[in-house]
């Protein structure tokens, strides 16, 4: 398996512009999350998936964001407009459960460097 | 609510030194604890996990036991290599299979 895939690794835009982040998680994985890392804020969970629908977008900070799954290959974060205190790096994260209902723990993708100017 | 608390750093240790990196969690229940390592520029990568208490751990000479008396789950590794230089996370599997995670714990290994 190729494990969580982010694209693109790196992107740089202009303040006011919209931008696209893409996740294809790992196959069978029915849990899906995006996660925000900053220096000052650490790690931020933005909202995750079960089976395709968002169980908890809590962490999602403004109506500027928002994120889709449509299939269970397939999930986008998009921010419209940026902002360049949207500038961070965002992870996305793939999981199950074991039968026991335990939780094998996440699958993190590389993430992506977000820079707004 | 569930969280975490890693003690803060950086850690800074020479070579073939003991490591210890604390953390300590408060939850309903008893939930899975897990440590995650980041290389710088990568992400996180699960290290090693223990799903009830007294089960320990262990990875790439890493462990940690899960104590269920003092609510901890401390990272040891007996002998430290430059490679080992990271950001080290404390998480825990909170309600609804989300992971909760400590503010991390910054490792550097001196030669």
């Amino acid at each position: 398996d190729a494990g969580v895939i982010q694209s693109p690794r790196h992107e740089v835009t202009e303040m006011g512009q919209e931008v696209t982040l893409r996740c294809k998680p790992i196959s069978g994985h029915d849990y899906l999350f995006w996660y925000r890392q900053t220096m000052m804020r650490g790690l931020e969970l933005l909202i995750y998936f079960n089976n395709n629908v968002p169980i908890d977008d809590s962490g999602m900070p403004e109506d500027r964001f928002s994120a889709k799954m449509p299939n269970a290959s397939f999930s986008t974060l998009k921010i419209q407009p940026s902002e360049p205190r949207d500038s961070a790096v965002y992870f996305c994260a793939s999981s199950t459960r074991g039968w026991t209902g335990t939780i094998y723990g996440y699958t993190f993708g590389s993430g992506t460097r977000l820079t707004v100017v | 609510g569930d969280s975490v608390t890693q003690m803060e750093g950086p850690v800074t240790l020479s070579e073939e030194a003991f490591l210890t990196i604390n953390c300590t969690y408060t939850a309903t229940g008893y939930p899975s604890l897990f440590w995650y390592v980041q290389y710088p520029g990568e992400g996180l990568q699960l290290l090693l996990k223990a799903t009830k208490a007294d089960d320990k751990g262990s990875n790439k000479g890493f462990e940690a036991t899960y104590r269920k008396e003092t609510t901890s789950f401390h990272l040891e590794k007996g002998s430290v290599q430059v490679s080992d230089s990271a950001v080290y996370f404390c998480a825990l599997a909170g309600g609804y299979n989300k992971l909760i995670f400590g503010a991390g714990t910054r490792l550097a290994v001196h030669p």
